[in-house]
């Protein structure tokens, strides 16, 4: 079974600076999505930027960037120019890409809380 | 919030008690899925529809949680003789593979008393 680990409860920003979330996970396939969340406190979940396995190239999204790199199975959120409206718990997820395997539910992390410093 | 609806948003009950809660997707996209999600953890997957047809259920969903999703549009899942440990945001997500990509809704929280 798949596993995903984010190692950083909590962490905290100045407003305008740049912060960079981990996220490491743990599969046998070769073939996979990988994806950060963002919860903010009360609202539903919005997806931030996804990342599929066979690009090598890593995702980018305006402000929001991944390292992406698949022999260490590691897969960071950097998030540049913070701005307040970035304070959310921040999730990493997996999907298999095996057509075969269902559902292609998600995987989800324990969650990064982050906070924006003014 | 717009998209995906679900109602209602909150829900307190007594243990013991059944509940039933209710996911509006906003298209016609044919996946639907459940998550769970207690305080301090990431979602956890409890059961997938793929048009109305439930094709996947987790070790989590237990005997008293039923879900249905008739005609493959809004979907509900009921709970039977609620118990504290069921105490969570219950949350419904629509998907389709083309855009590998799942709208989440705001989630049903649960308090059994």
């Amino acid at each position: 079974a798949q596993t995903v680990t984010q190692s950083q409860p909590e962490m905290s920003v100045q407003e305008a600076e740049t912060v960079t979330l981990s996220c490491t996970y743990d599969t046998s396939e070769s073939d996979y999505y990988l994806f950060w969340y963002k919860q903010p406190p009360s609202r539903q979940m919005i997806l931030v930027i996804r990342q599929e396995a066979y690009k090598q190239q890593n995702a980018t999204e305006n402000r929001f960037s991944v390292n992406f790199q698949k022999a260490a199975k590691s897969f960071s959120l950097k998030i540049s120019d913070s701005q307040l409206g970035d304070a959310a718990m921040y999730f990493c997820a997996y999907r298999s890409g095996d057509t075969l395997a269902g559902s292609y539910q998600l995987t989800f992390g324990k969650g990064t809380k982050l906070s924006v410093i003014p | 919030d717009t998209g995906v609806s679900q109602d209602p948003r909150h829900k307190i009950t007594k243990r013991g008690q059944n509940v039933t809660f209710r996911c509006d997707p906003i298209s016609e996209h044919n996946r639907l899925y459940w998550y769970r999600q207690t305080l301090g953890q990431g979602p956890e997957f409890l059961t997938y529809f793929q048009n109305e047809a439930q094709l996947e259920k987790s070790r989590l969903l237990s005997d008293r949680f039923s879900a249905e999703r008739p005609k493959g549009s809004f979907s509900t899942l009921e709970i039977q003789r609620t118990e504290q440990g069921d105490s969570a945001m219950y949350l419904c997500a629509e998907g389709d593979t083309s855009y590998n990509e799942q709208f989440f809704g705001p989630g049903t929280r649960l308090t059994v008393l």
